[in-house]
């Protein structure tokens, strides 16, 4: 099983330029996440979904959008990219969203210049 | 607000040198806490999770505790391989759904 897998790993935009971190998941997995990573920081929940159309805000939403078609792809949208959203970006999945454990994806590693 | 403390930030440790990473954490009601090990340019990967006040997990090296505020990840005569960040994260009730909220870790270096 490949698990959680997002693309691209690496990544330089420009100040305003919009991009899409893809994520999908093979496990049959009913929840996902974005979570961002910065120097110093625990990670910190940018959008999730319980199910197949269903998403929701977490701590860090602004400048983010999510759309969650099928059960596994969870893509996270930038819009107008600015130098603050520069950070790694870390997909997750879960079984359910109760006491159990959550795998992550590899990251994508962000610079907005 | 739910909050989670990691210390210390960092810990040197020779091989075979036996030492404790602490969590404490403040939530409005644990469903779970749960310790992940990160490596550089990795995601983080799953550990443990625990429940209940005295509930112990044991992985190889590696064993986890908890009391009603904080938990501890000993480590027992670590090898180098045992180096990386480890991130503590509880849930709580009144969160987001599934949602973790992450210390900020400690990065381990055991050197031979």
């Amino acid at each position: 099983n490949a698990g959680v897998t997002q693309t691209p790993k690496f990544r330089i935009l420009k100040i305003g330029q919009s991009m899409t971190l893809q994520c999908t998941q093979d496990m049959n997995h009913n929840y996902m996440y974005w979570y961002r990573q910065d120097p110093g920081m625990g990670l910190k929940l940018i959008y999730y979904s319980v199910g197949a159309g269903i998403t929701d805000k977490g701590e860090v939403p602004n400048g983010y959008n999510v759309s969650r078609s099928t059960t596994e792809d969870f893509p996270l949208r930038l819009e107008l990219a600015a130098p603050s959203q520069t950070s790694v970006y870390f997909c997750a999945s879960s079984y359910t969203g109760e006491n159990t454990e959550a795998f992550f994806g590899q990251g994508t590693r962000l610079t907005v210049v | 607000e739910d909050q989670v403390t990691q210390s210390p930030e960092a810990l040197r440790l020779q091989e075979g040198e036996s030492s404790s990473l602490n969590c404490s954490y403040t939530v409005s009601g644990l469903r779970g806490l749960f310790w992940y090990r990160q490596d550089p340019g990795k995601g983080p990967e799953f550990l443990f999770t625990l429940y209940s006040a005295g509930e112990e997990k044991e992985k190889e090296r590696l064993k986890a505790t908890l009391t009603k505020k904080e938990s501890f990840l000993h480590i027992t005569a670590p090898k180098p391989e045992d180096s990386a960040t480890y991130l503590c994260a509880v849930q709580s009730y009144g969160g987001s759904q599934g949602n973790l909220i992450f210390g900020k870790g400690t990065k381990l270096s055991v050197k031979p």
